[in-house]
């Protein structure tokens, strides 16, 4: 079975501090890797996603980035964090060869707090 | 633009007592539409794809419908675990899910 993990699970960091969020999948290979993140009293909002080594999209600008640096790795980045970029992020997979329009698997999930 | 609404925002019911969420969406084409639950500190849990109207799927206490405008969560005798907020989504291009607010339901024993 597949599953997907990400670290640290919290984490609180000064404003103009670096970030790096990590997330792994377990149990399959290829998949479709994405990042979303959720502000208190929102809905989940993708930040970037990846169909394959090396090949990153982003849906929002901002201060992040992400890489994707082997196939079932998928970082999330800042050099500088801002105040804003308080939330709850979350990782998530899917099968790519099911086709496009399949169900997206969400990790644990990692809260970070900006002071 | 792709949108997502669901209501209401948040529902309380006793234990045993049946209900329904809604999700009402507009996007250019449905190509999925999704249903997770989310308990609080953690990720989205999958509980339904539906892909076109008339299609239903059901688990346990909970049934997921789909028309062409709307999707509803019929939630029967609910039980306290059940309390979550459930979230709705469309397939927004091919790797985009919009998502709705969420609806908080809470199950009073």
């Amino acid at each position: 079975s597949q599953t997907i993990h990400q670290w640290p699970a919290t984490l609180v960091q000064p404003v103009g501090s670096p970030l790096s969020l990590e997330c792994t999948v377990e149990g399959t290979s290829n998949p479709n890797l994405y990042w979303y993140r959720q502000a208190a009293g929102r809905g989940l909002q993708l930040l970037f996603y990846s169909v394959g080594i090396g090949q990153i999209s982003s849906e929002v600008p901002q201060n992040l980035s992400a890489s994707r640096p082997q196939d079932r790795q998928f970082i999330l980045s800042s050099k500088k964090l801002l105040l804003s970029d308080s939330g709850f992020y979350l990782c998530a997979w899917r099968h790519r060869l099911a086709g496009e329009y399949n169900e997206q698997f969400f990790g644990p999930g990692t809260r970070l707090t900006v002071l | 633009e792709d949108q997502v609404t669901q209501s209401p925002e948040a529902l309380r019911l006793q234990e045993g007592e049946s209900s329904s969420l809604n999700c009402s969406y507009t996007v250019s084409g449905l190509r999925g539409l999704f249903w997770y639950r989310q308990d609080p500190g953690k990720g989205p849990e999958f509980l339904f794809t539906l892909y076109s109207a008339g299609e239903e799927k059901e688990k346990e206490r909970l049934k997921a419908t789909l028309t062409k405008k709307e999707s509803f969560l019929h939630i029967t005798a609910p039980k306290p675990e059940d309390s979550a907020t459930y979230l709705c989504a469309v397939q927004a291009g091919a790797q985009k899910l919009v998502f709705g607010q969420g609806t908080r339901l809470t199950i009073n024993p």
